[in-house]
């Protein structure tokens, strides 16, 4: 399968941890999205990285909430001491090149806070 | 598995009809345009899209259409099937980033 690839699927944890998410982008995609999704709504935009530089921060980020893609390749976001709130899935998207290209999702990570 | 959009618009259908979902867009600097389909404990997946110089695109079973005066873009199923029950969303390119508008729900029954 050579689709985008998320990791894991779902995490339950207590309110307070710090989780940490995966995702492998569709090979040679050099841009890569995070969105979260809440029940009822349409994604909404996190952050995005053109290779390894993170281009962009939604106002939805907050400083507890961290993404990397070191190598330009895989990427990771981490919840730093996590709320209720932070309930939601969150998803990464890829795409080669320019915005007019169509951003290709993965199934995302569905994250419980208990 | 778990539902997208329990309180989304919904549209029912029955079975080889055609179905026609919209959806309004607020930035009229927008030039491009797509349409995603969401199962219920799936990521969006791309159906299609559309450029801003352009009022009308076909794909298999699919036709987009941009209105560009009004703001409004459709989409439109062609023979519907049960496999196409889903959530649908349209998203604009704002920037770098997608913007997703309000899903509709399409149920479709024999």
């Amino acid at each position: 399968d050579t689709g985008v690839s998320q990791n894991p699927r779902h995490k339950i944890t207590k309110r307070g941890q710090n989780v940490t998410f995966r995702c492998d982008p569709i090979s040679e995609h050099n841009r890569l999205y995070w969105y979260r999704q809440t029940l009822g709504q349409g994604p909404e935009f996190l952050t995005y990285f053109q290779n390894e530089a993170q281009l962009e921060k939604s106002r939805l980020l907050s400083d507890r909430f961290s993404a990397e893609r070191p190598k330009g390749s895989f990427s990771t976001l981490e919840i730093q001491r996590t709320e209720q709130g932070d309930s939601a899935m969150y998803l990464c998207a890829s795409t080669k090149g320019a915005v007019d290209q169509p951003q290709h999702f993965g199934d995302g990570t569905r994250l419980s806070i208990l | 598995g778990e539902s997208v959009g329990l309180h989304l618009p919904t549209l029912s259908v029955q079975e080889g009809d055609n179905s026609i979902i919209n959806c309004a867009y607020s930035n009229s600097a927008s030039d491009y345009f797509i349409w995603y389909k969401q199962e219920s404990g799936k990521g969006p997946q791309f159906i299609i899209d559309i450029r801003s110089n352009m009022d009308k695109r076909q794909g298999q079973r699919v036709t987009v259409l941009l209105n560009k005066t009004v703001k409004h873009l459709s989409l439109q199923i062609a023979a519907t099937q049960p496999g196409d029950s889903a959530v649908y969303f349209c998203a604009e390119i704002r920037g770098d980033k997608l913007i997703f508008g309000t899903g509709t729900r399409l149920q479709v029954f024999p």
